[in-house]
């Protein structure tokens, strides 16, 4: 079955203490992916796409990247304003998000 | 440059009953979809509509219906409403057709509670 699993679940930083998230894929033919960080009760807000192993896209503190099977979210001094659910789903006619990993940022 | 708007915020219904929800696009997009949220979990894909047709299906009963209008405004119907359908139900538009292939923008979601 293709899925998509990110990880951590869940994780509580500092402010300005860097960190990275963790997307994994077991879909078929990998066609890239997209990151969406969403806060609580609105819809997801669009960040990158990136299309193939290799690619590294960057915004402000935020900086993604692509290999075969994983992507990266590398947060660089992370702010408060950097807490939301962070979500990245398969670039696929069939779309399929992970659950998400929940980023609070401590002041 | 107006965004996707979403109608209404909240609703609640009782188990049983039918509702409709409804969505404008983004100005300039031509493809809807709409998407299951529920607590905790990732977006579930329902189904994308493209110029006024169903293009796309995610593994939803077919109680599950919708609408694109010729402007581009789309409605999600659900009937027989199950406890199981309390959730935050997400419109998302795009410019093309291969709606996995393009980034979607969102709308702020109609949170739906089933009682």
């Amino acid at each position: 079955e293709d899925q998509v699993t990110q990880s951590p679940e869940a994780l509580r930083l500092q402010e300005g203490e860097s960190s990275s998230l963790n997307c994994s894929y077991t879909v078929s033919g990998l066609r890239g992916l997209f990151w969406y960080r969403q806060d609580p009760g609105k819809g997801p807000e669009f960040l990158f796409t990136l299309y193939s192993a290799g690619e590294e896209k960057e915004k402000e503190r935020l900086k993604a990247t692509l290999t075969k099977k994983e992507s990266f979210l590398h947060i660089t001094a992370p702010k408060p304003e950097d807490s939301a659910t962070y979500l990245c789903p398969n670039r696929d006619d069939k779309i399929i998000f992970g659950k998400g990993t929940r980023l609070h940022i401590l002041p | 440059e107006t965004g996707v708007t979403q109608s209404p915020t909240h609703l609640i219904k009782t188990r049983g009953q039918q509702v409709t929800l409804r969505c404008s696009s983004q100005s300039g997009h031509n493809t809807v979809s709409w998407y299951q949220q529920a607590l905790g979990q990732g977006p579930q894909f329902i189904f994308q509509y493209y110029r006024e047709e169903e293009n796309g299906r995610g593994n939803f009963p077919p109680r599950f219906s919708g609408l694109q209008f010729p402007n581009y405004s789309s409605e999600l119907n659900v009937n027989a409403l199950e406890l199981d359908d309390s959730a935050l139900y997400l419109c998302a538009s795009s410019v093309s057709l291969q709606v996995g292939y393009n980034e979607q923008f969102f709308g702020p979601g109609t949170r739906l509670t089933v009682l």
